[in-house]
């Protein structure tokens, strides 16, 4: 039982290059989410799930676009990368109904240059 | 949207004081409470949780309390110990789904 694993853990990107997150769970949780933490800024939301198929905006989506074809899986595309989306990328999961809250990732620190 | 403000950004204490953080939050409907610590380079995990039909929950030397009609909630941590020392989130779950709105943190530092 992994938990949440997200890949990569590490990623040095230039301005303008693309790249994918990939989170999987094996919990059966339904709700998934991408969260980027910065200094002083805490934890905030960029895109989420419901369920497999589905998608949702958070509080910071521009800039990124996210899929769930599996349910299991949960993954984040950034099309164009800017200095700006250097951050640390966290992906949860959750079963939905806060019975036990989120189980988190372990990260990606991604810098763009 | 739900906003959750946390107080203070950073606090130092000596090793066996106690310490105290507050968090308050804007959706009257918001019923979910957690509390996360996050130690240097890893990820954030659950180590408390209350919900709105709760005013105080305790799980040995942590507590959280919930003052609905204040819209505030507070993590109090007794006996700190340097392992205590963290970065600690408070979240709160508003009326729509089950997103979870995070406060800004607070640093802890235990001093030996």
């Amino acid at each position: 039982n992994a938990g949440v694993t997200q890949t990569p853990k590490f990623r040095v990107l230039k301005t303008g290059q693309s790249m994918t997150l990939l989170c999987a769970q094996d919990m059966n949780h339904e709700y998934m989410y991408w969260y980027r933490q910065d200094p002083g800024m805490g934890l905030r939301l960029i895109h989420y799930s419901v369920g497999e198929g589905t998608t949702a905006k958070g509080e910071v989506p521009d800039g990124y676009n996210v899929s769930r074809l599996k349910k299991q899986n949960f993954l984040l595309g950034l099309e164009s990368a800017a200095p700006s989306q250097t951050s640390v990328y966290f992906c949860a999961s959750s079963h939905g109904d806060s019975r036990r809250g989120y189980t988190f990732g372990s990260g990606t620190r991604l810098t763009v240059v | 949207g739900e906003n959750v403000e946390q107080h203070p950004s950073t606090l130092s204490v000596q090793e066996g004081d106690s310490a105290v953080i507050k968090c308050t939050y804007s959706d009257s409907a918001s019923n979910y409470f957690p509390w996360y610590k996050q130690e240097l380079g890893k990820r954030p995990q659950l180590i408390i949780d209350i919900r709105s039909n709760v005013g105080e929950k305790k799980d040995q030397r942590i507590a959280v309390t919930l003052n609905k009609t204040a819209k505030h909630f507070s993590l109090h941590i007794t006996e700190t110990q340097p392992e205590d020392s963290a970065v600690y989130f408070c979240a709160s779950r508003g009326s729509s789904g089950d997103k979870l709105t995070f406060g800004t943190g607070t640093r802890l530092a235990v001093r030996p």
